[in-house]
């Protein structure tokens, strides 16, 4: 079975700086998505970021990098310029690419705070 | 771009009632849409799989009767929480896939029950 690891349960930094969200993972497929999900005060789930494990070069949606490893089964969100609307918890996750009825799998989140 | 809505947003009950939420697809269909449950500041656990056309998959140590759910249409599933207790007071989030590559999560149901 696939499982999510995030080790971080709280992290915080100062507003302007950059900061990297660890995750790892478990799985014996060789080809599925991992995603980055914000989840603000409001509860709402927000996709940050998608990595399709095929791809070596790792994604970038403007302030929001990753760094996939595949071998090692690392996939890191490193946020740059954290502005205070960036305080959210953030979850890393799982699917088989297979299927687009696979269900995602979710790590158990790091509660990201910014300092002003 | 494509959106999931809930309802309600949030519902309080007495205990032994039965409570529905509804969870839609509004601008694309989904064979298979997903129920989870949040805790305060946990992450979301997977409750079951709503499959349209036939029964839903649950994960393990979710009560079926407890727990019911119909996939009525493909925009459309409901969970229904039967003889609702206050242990059964959450947060629920539904989620259906547009595609492979994405999914699309509901604003949630704050259940409270008294």
């Amino acid at each position: 079975a696939q499982t999510v690891t995030q080790s971080q349960p709280e992290m915080s930094v100062q507003e302007a700086e950059t900061v990297t969200l660890s995750c790892t993972y478990d799985t014996s497929e060789s080809d599925y998505y991992l995603f980055w999900y914000k989840q603000p005060p409001s509860r709402q789930m927000i996709l940050v970021i998608r990595q399709e494990a095929y791809k070596q070069q790792n994604a970038t949606e403007n302030r929001f990098s990753v760094n996939f490893q595949k071998a090692a089964k690392s996939f890191s969100l490193k946020i740059s310029d954290s502005q205070l609307g960036d305080a959210a918890m953030y979850f890393c996750a799982y699917r088989n690419s297979r299927l687009r009825d696979d269900k995602i799998i979710f790590g158990k989140g790091t509660r990201l705070h910014i300092l002003p | 771009g494509a959106v999931v809505s809930q309802h309600p947003s949030r519902v309080i009950c007495k205990s032994g009632t039965s409570v529905k939420i509804e969870c839609r697809s509004l601008d694309f269909q989904a064979t298979t849409m997903f129920w989870y449950r949040q805790f305060p500041k946990k992450s979301l656990m997977l409750m079951a799989t709503s499959n349209e056309g036939s029964k839903a998959t649950y994960e393990q140590g979710v009560e079926k009767d407890k727990f019911l759910i119909n996939h009525a249409s493909l925009t459309l599933s409901t969970l229904t929480v039967t003889s609702a207790h206050p242990e059964d007071s959450s947060f629920y989030i539904c989620s259906a896939p547009s595609s492979v590559e994405t999914q699309y999560f509901g604003p949630g149901t704050r259940l409270l029950v008294l």
